[in-house]
């Protein structure tokens, strides 16, 4: 299994209050992503990174932040936690731009109260 | 219309049987495919990529078919270890940063004794 861990693997969290999950690979893979996953729809991309500090937006990035100060780093924030950011998120990573093969993490289970 | 379909199912088979997914994509450039499994409360892993005309791997073969804008994911002589979730995964390419990956929201497969 490819080295990509998250932390923490569940959550539970006050409407209002800012929340940072953590995902990290041993893989020195260039291209990190953070998903987020809910019934009735497929995983939908929420920030992606292409590099140290190159970071930029996926389709439903409102209400987060990220950072990547390391290869082997990917910080998701969300500033104010909501009920509707209540979900399982996943981060992946890949070798190359065109997802050649993308492996995941084991999932965070947040539930903002 | 959702970039990609699936049919949610679940699909309830018995050993041994062979059962068949489809799932249709609506961006024509799209230039990579995939199938990647899902078990019930885990990260998706991917089973197999389907580049050109389709490939085999054992028990499972997956088609495409680009004038129509559909893959197939055909598993023979199902085993009760093949219950999970399938979810069909585009690339629909780009000149980006990163290429975009688009997820199905998944096919749940039950098979029984």
């Amino acid at each position: 299994d490819a080295g990509i861990t998250q932390s923490p693997r569940h959550k539970v969290t006050e409407t209002g209050t800012p929340v940072t999950l953590r995902c990290h690979q041993t893989e020195n893979h260039r291209y990190m992503y953070w998903y987020r996953q809910d019934p009735g729809h497929g995983l939908r991309l929420i920030h992606y990174s292409y590099g140290v500090k190159d970071t930029d937006k996926g389709e439903v990035s409102d209400g987060y932040s990220v950072s990547r100060s390391k290869t082997e780093d990917f910080l998701l924030t969300l500033e104010s936690a909501t009920s509707s950011q209540t979900s399982v998120y996943f981060c992946a990573i890949s070798e190359s731009k065109d997802y050649t093969e993308a492996f995941f993490g084991q999932g965070t289970r947040l539930t903002v109260v | 219309r959702k970039e990609v379909e699936q049919d949610p199912g679940p699909f309830n088979v018995p050993e041994g049987a062979t059962v068949a997914f489809n799932c249709t994509y609506s961006n024509s450039a799209s230039q990579s495919f995939f199938w990647y499994r899902q078990d019930c409360r885990k990260e998706p892993k991917l089973l197999m990529s389907v580049y050109s005309s389709g490939n085999e791997d054992g028990r499972f073969t997956a088609q495409l078919n680009r004038a129509s804008q559909y893959i197939s994911l055909l598993i023979r002589d199902s085993k009760l270890s093949d219950s999970a979730t399938y979810l069909c995964v585009v690339n629909g390419g780009g000149t980006g940063t990163a290429s975009k990956l688009t997820f199905g929201t998944g096919t749940r497969l039950q098979v029984t004794l």
